[in-house]
Order: structure tokens, then C-alpha cells, then sequence
């Protein structure tokens, strides 16, 4: 019960418009939903995290949407620019408490075209 | 602040050889994380500690993989005899306390294995 599933794979979109990558998770007791950008030949870096106890947070043009009754969760990227273009990874603390664990999605590449 | 540093950055090996990839966390991070990142997909949880203390190793393959940190800081992962399906970039990365969602992970630039 610690898989986290994220589509799509791939996402290509054009200079400007909307993205979204949605994510699922098994475990109703996670309680915590970080999302991660990596560029080519770069680490994972957070760019935005949601928690539990939370629906929505915005930061600039993220928005992390969460809704724990059907177990998912999913990131917007609203007017996308060529430098979104990246490989994105959702991830979900499995346990819940402070036991640190935290399970990646298998990620989605996303392509911004312009 | 310096960031999660790790070495080496890249590793070649043949099948059957051994390697071992070590990791400085983030000063004052109690808590260190091991994942395997395969290409183009997720990073996937080999193992973590709090201070020197293995939390989680359910996922290291305990046959060929060990993964220690004596002192609570620096940590080492060691491939004993590498197979072609380890080929992966190995991430270290540290965040303080065990989180609850309130410390951020923070990882290293990760190790790249080609085994051939």
C-alpha cells in the first residue's frame, strides 16, 4: 500500500497554456504531498508541497490541488513557459507521523513548446 | 549553506565488480535518505537513517547492497558485485528530522552507475 501513481508520462503543451499531471496514492493515512522538478543532468528540487490538513495552496503559477476521500492529488502549471519544461515527480508520505518516508511517482515529462 | 555533496559523480563498471558511492548531508540533517533513480523514471527509497540508526532498508537488496552511517553524518552505499540492472543514478539526500511535512528533502547531485 505505498505505491504512488502519476500520469501522464508525457505532457506536451503550448507556450502559455495550462498543465496538469495528477497523481494517486494508496494509503489513506499519507499526510504529506511534495512535488519535485528536475532538469536534465540536474538533482530533484521541491518546488511545491501540500499537506493533509490543506485543499489547495497556490504558489505564483503552482497550484497543488488534494483531495484525500478519492486519493489523489495534482499539480497545475498555469501559463507554462519553455523554462517549465522538465521531468516533474509527485511523491506521498506513506505513514502517517513523523517516520520521514516519502514514495516518487515514476515522474511525467513535461514539454513546453513555443 | 552548502548542499547535499556526494561523490563520485559518475562510476563505470564491469558485472561482478564493487563500488561505493558516499554522501555529505546538509549540516545539522539528522535524517538521510538513499533512493535509486533509474532512467527516466522516479527515484525509488533504497534505504534511510535517523542519526546512525537504520529506519527503513526494506528495499535494499540485501545480497549485494549495504548502506552505513556511523557517526549520524556521513553516509556510504556500497554495490558489492554489480549487475547491469543496477544501472542508475544513485541520490543521496538529507532533510532534518523525520518531517511530518514540515522539513523539506533536499537532495544531492547523485551518482551515475553505468555497469556493462
Amino acid at each position: 500500500g505505498e505505491q504512488v501513481e502519476q500520469l501522464p508520462s508525457i505532457l506536451r503543451v503550448q507556450e502559455g497554456s495550462s498543465a496538469s499531471i495528477n497523481c494517486s496514492y494508496e494509503d489513506s493515512a499519507s499526510n504529506y504531498f511534495p512535488w519535485y522538478k528536475q532538469e536534465p543532468g540536474e538533482n530533484p528540487k521541491l518546488i511545491i508541497d501540500i499537506r493533509s490538513n490543506m485543499e489547495r495552496k497556490q504558489i505564483q503559477e503552482l497550484i497543488v490541488l488534494l483531495d484525500k476521500k478519492a486519493k489523489r492529488f495534482s499539480l497545475h502549471i498555469t501559463d507554462t513557459q519553455p523554462g517549465d519544461s522538465a521531468m516533474y515527480f509527485c511523491a506521498a508520505s506513506p505513514i502517517p507521523g513523523n517516520t520521514g518516508k516519502l514514495i516518487f511517482g515514476l515522474g511525467t515529462t513535461l514539454q513546453v513548446q513555443p | 549553506e552548502a548542499g547535499v555533496t556526494q561523490s563520485p559523480r559518475y562510476a563505470v563498471l564491469q558485472e561482478g565488480q564493487a563500488v561505493s558511492f558516499w554522501c555529505d548531508p546538509i549540516s545539522g540533517h539528522d535524517t538521510l535518505y538513499w533512493y535509486q533513480q533509474p532512467r527516466d523514471q522516479g527515484p525509488q527509497l533504497l534505504v534511510y537513517f535517523r542519526d546512525e540508526a537504520v529506519i527503513d532498508n526494506s528495499q535494499l537488496p540485501s545480497d549485494r547492497f549495504s548502506a552505513v552511517r556511523p557517526k549520524g553524518t556521513n553516509s556510504t552505499l556500497k554495490i558489492q558485485s554489480a549487475k547491469q540492472g543496477d544501472t542508475a543514478t544513485y541520490l543521496c539526500a538529507s532533510r532534518k528530522g523525520l518531517g511530518g511535512g514540515q522539513n523539506t528533502l533536499y537532495f544531492g547531485a547523485g551518482t551515475r552507475l553505468s555497469v556493462l
